[in-house]
């Protein structure tokens, strides 16, 4: 199980952002990714391994952590960057976090 | 480039069966697996399984052992997912995704909204 925190959270363009996702289980491998989703969309893929930005990823985006607890850190945020972010623990049975929402304070 | 398309949204009653279709273009087909996740009205990520189209080997969610079945069909590069006796709290958006040698899930479909109403 994923549990991510906060459950909101609310900032202004311009600040920093960190979100949590805490596995039950330590993540071997360092499976984990995060997903940016926006309203009526399919999730993106931003962070995977943890720390990998995927391709054409702002490096505003990094992603940290290990075991069971990982860390999405946006720095500097852009206006597109409010958006509902999720962590997956990916493999052979796959388990999503239940999401953070950004939000434009 | 690689693409996923799915099936167009789907209004069923709640007992009947929905058959979502998934097809793929821009890579070999059989070179990777297939997961289906499923979005509900507000709601989060629920992953629901996969299928490995080389072998149609597949694999499920607890929450949907029961009634779900995932085939493909090589020949036109396209995977589905069947989910049968529908109920409301089925309503959601209903997504495949290709996924990398690692199970990450790398390209996205662009869902498949499926209503279940009386």
């Amino acid at each position: 199980v994923l549990t991510q925190s906060p459950g909101t959270l609310s900032l202004s363009p311009g600040e920093s952002a960190t979100l949590s996702c805490r596995a039950s289980q330590s993540v071997t491998t360092n499976f984990l990714a995060w997903f940016q989703q926006k309203p009526g969309q399919a999730p993106r893929l931003l962070i995977y391994g943890a720390s990998s930005r995927a391709t054409g990823v702002p490096r505003r985006f990094s992603g940290s952590g290990s075991g069971t607890d990982f860390t999405l850190t946006i720095s500097r945020l852009e206006p597109e960057d409010f958006a509902v972010y999720y962590c997956l623990r990916y493999g052979s049975s796959p388990s999503f976090g239940q999401g953070t929402r950004l939000e434009i304070k | 480039q690689v693409q996923l398309v799915q099936s167009g949204a789907e209004v069923k009653k709640p007992g009947a069966s929905v058959k979502v279709s998934c097809r793929t273009s821009g890579y070999t087909f059989t070179g990777h697996y297939i997961h289906w996740v499923r979005q509900a009205p507000g709601q989060g990520l629920e992953w629901m399984g996969w299928i490995k189209p080389n072998s149609g080997d597949t694999k499920y969610a607890q929450n949907f052992q029961d009634r779900i079945t995932m085939t493909r069909d090589t020949s036109i590069s396209t995977a589905y997912m069947e989910l049968s006796s529908l109920r409301s709290d089925d309503t959601a958006v209903y997504y495949c995704a290709r996924v990398n040698d690692q199970g990450l899930p790398d390209y996205w479909g662009q869902g498949t909204l499926v209503t279940v109403s009386s």
